[in-house]
C-alpha cells in the first residue's frame, strides 16, 4: 500500500523555539494532505487541510500564525510550530490523500506521527 | 477541532472471543465511514470501510455494520488475538473528497 513518512519521529525543544515537521507521500502524489494533533488518550483532532500550491484551510480554533503549513510540492507538506510552548506538546500526525481512484476509493494514508515535547 | 474524545472507553476481551466495538457518529450527511486501528506511538492504520448505501461489509476477521437510522457503526472482530490490542477509531466523511473526522475511540485489550 501507499506509504506516508514523517520526520522527525520525535523532537524535544525549548519553549519559544520553532519546530518543523515534514510529511511525505513516498509512492503517490498528494494534492491534499491533512494535519492532526492527538493528546494522550484522546482522539485525533484535525488541525488543517494542506493544499498543494495554495493556502491551508484551518479548523476552527487552530491558530494559523502559530501552526504554519506549507505544501510546496505534490509529495511534501510541512507543519511548523512557531514559538512552541509546553501546551503544544502532542503527537502530530499527517495524512495524505490518494485521489487516483474514484470517490469510493479515495483513501487517506497516515504517517507514523511525530512526538513533540516542549520543555 | 471536531470529534475530540476526552477519555477512551476500554473493552477487555478474552483471546479467542469475538469483540464488538461501537461508535455513534454525528453527521447524518456523512456517506463514507472508516475504521482505523492505532497502536501505541503509531499512526492510524486502515482496517475496513463502508459506504452509506450498505449496511454490512466483511473483511478478514472483521465486519462493519452500519445503521444510518440511529447513526451507529460497529466493528466486529472475530477470534480476537493479542495483536488486536490497540485503540480503534471510527471515522466519517461527508462528501467525496471531504476531510475525515475521527470519533472518540475505544481501547481494546486482549487478555491472553
Amino acid at each position: 500500500g501507499a506509504v506516508v513518512s514523517q520526520h522527525p519521529s520525535r523532537v524535544i525543544c525549548k519553549s519559544g523555539t520553532s519546530v518543523k515537521i515534514e510529511c511525505r507521500s513516498l509512492d503517490f502524489q498528494a494534492t491534499t494532505m491533512f494535519w492532526y494533533r492527538q493528546f494522550p488518550k484522546q482522539s485525533l483532532m484535525l488541525m488543517a487541510t494542506s493544499n498543494e500550491g495554495s493556502k491551508a484551510t484551518y479548523e476552527q480554533g487552530v491558530e494559523k500564525d502559530k501552526f504554519l503549513i506549507n505544501h510546496a510540492s505534490l509529495t511534501l507538506s510541512t507543519l511548523t510550530v512557531t514559538s512552541a510552548h509546553p501546551e503544544d506538546s502532542s503527537f502530530y500526525i499527517c495524512s495524505a490523500r490518494d485521489q487516483s481512484g474514484d470517490k469510493w476509493t479515495d483513501t487517506q494514508y497516515f504517517g507514523p506521527g511525530t512526538r513533540l515535547t516542549v520543555l | 477541532g471536531e470529534s475530540v474524545g476526552l477519555h477512551l472507553p476500554t473493552l477487555s476481551v478474552q483471546e479467542g472471543d469475538n469483540s464488538i466495538i461501537n461508535c455513534a457518529y454525528s453527521n447524518s450527511a456523512s456517506d463514507y465511514f472508516i475504521w482505523y486501528k492505532q497502536e501505541s506511538g503509531k499512526g492510524p492504520q486502515f482496517i475496513i470501510d463502508i459506504r452509506s448505501n450498505m449496511d454490512k461489509r466483511q473483511g478478514q476477521r472483521v465486519t462493519v455494520l452500519l445503521n444510518k437510522t440511529v447513526k451507529h457503526l460497529s466493528l466486529q472482530i472475530a477470534a480476537t488475538q493479542p495483536g488486536d490490542s490497540a485503540v480503534y477509531f471510527c471515522a466519517e466523511k461527508g462528501t467525496s473528497y471531504d476531510k475525515v473526522i475521527f470519533g472518540p475511540g475505544t481501547s481494546l485489550s486482549v487478555i491472553p
